[in-house]
């Protein structure tokens, strides 16, 4: 069974602070996927992960992969307020690609002023 | 486009009652998913297609079935509600390009309440 855990669950940080969420993985996959929620919302993509090393960068967030390691990073640069929201990882569930995804259980993060 | 679009918004419903849940996108994609999110539990799949006429179980099926009569839409009935299915239900797609395999398309959520 794939299990996907994510730390911190909860994070409150101040604007213009650096800070990595971790999302690790049981299972072999070659295929990470980070999303974004805000309260009330549905789920936005903000990156798809695709081979051991990838890396991808927008604005202040940038995700990594490490297929050997099973570990995926979100890293938060310079954090702004509006950056406040719940951040899921989730891993293909069979990696067969077209099975669905498991998700963390996410991170709920406070960028105070 | 719309997108996916999910039919009710909210839903308040009695135990033992039952109910369809409507999932439509217009994107022309080949794989369809129904989720549900519960506080603290992040989202786990219910029941997914991966074509028109065909669909399977995901990791919470049990009180649940679908149907997927038309590519473009994708429907989860409840026949007997029951309490602890009072959840956030999100219906999503997906489809395969060498880009972005898989990557998938979140509808807005339906929020269901069994009492």
């Amino acid at each position: 069974e794939l299990k996907v855990e994510q730390n911190p669950l909860f994070l409150s940080m101040q604007e213009g602070k650096n800070y990595t969420i971790y999302c690790n993985y049981s299972t072999t996959s070659d295929r990470l996927y980070w999303y974004r929620q805000d309260p009330g919302k549905s789920l936005e993509s903000l990156f798809v992960l695709l081979s051991n090393g990838a890396v991808k960068q927008e604005g202040r967030l940038m995700a990594s992969l490490d297929t050997k390691a099973r570990l995926s990073t979100l890293h938060i640069t310079a954090a702004v307020h509006d950056l406040s929201a719940t951040y899921f990882c989730a891993v293909d569930s069979s990696g067969g690609g077209a099975d669905g995804l498991t998700f963390g259980k996410g991170t709920h993060l406070i960028i105070q002023p | 486009n719309a997108g996916v679009t999910q039919t009710p918004k909210f839903r308040v419903l009695k135990t033992g009652q039952s109910m369809t849940l409507l999932c439509a996108q217009d994107m022309n994609h080949e794989y369809m998913y129904w989720y549900r999110q519960d506080p603290g539990m992040g989202l786990r799949l219910i029941h997914y297609s991966v074509g028109e006429g065909t669909t399977a179980k995901g990791e919470v099926p049990d009180g649940y079935n679908v149907s997927r009569l038309k590519k473009q839409n994708f429907l989860l009935g409840l026949e007997s509600a029951a309490p602890s299915q009072t959840s956030v239900y999100f219906c999503a797609s997906s489809y395969s390009t060498t880009g972005n395999p898989y990557e998938q398309y979140f509808g807005p959520g339906t929020r269901l309440t069994v009492t």
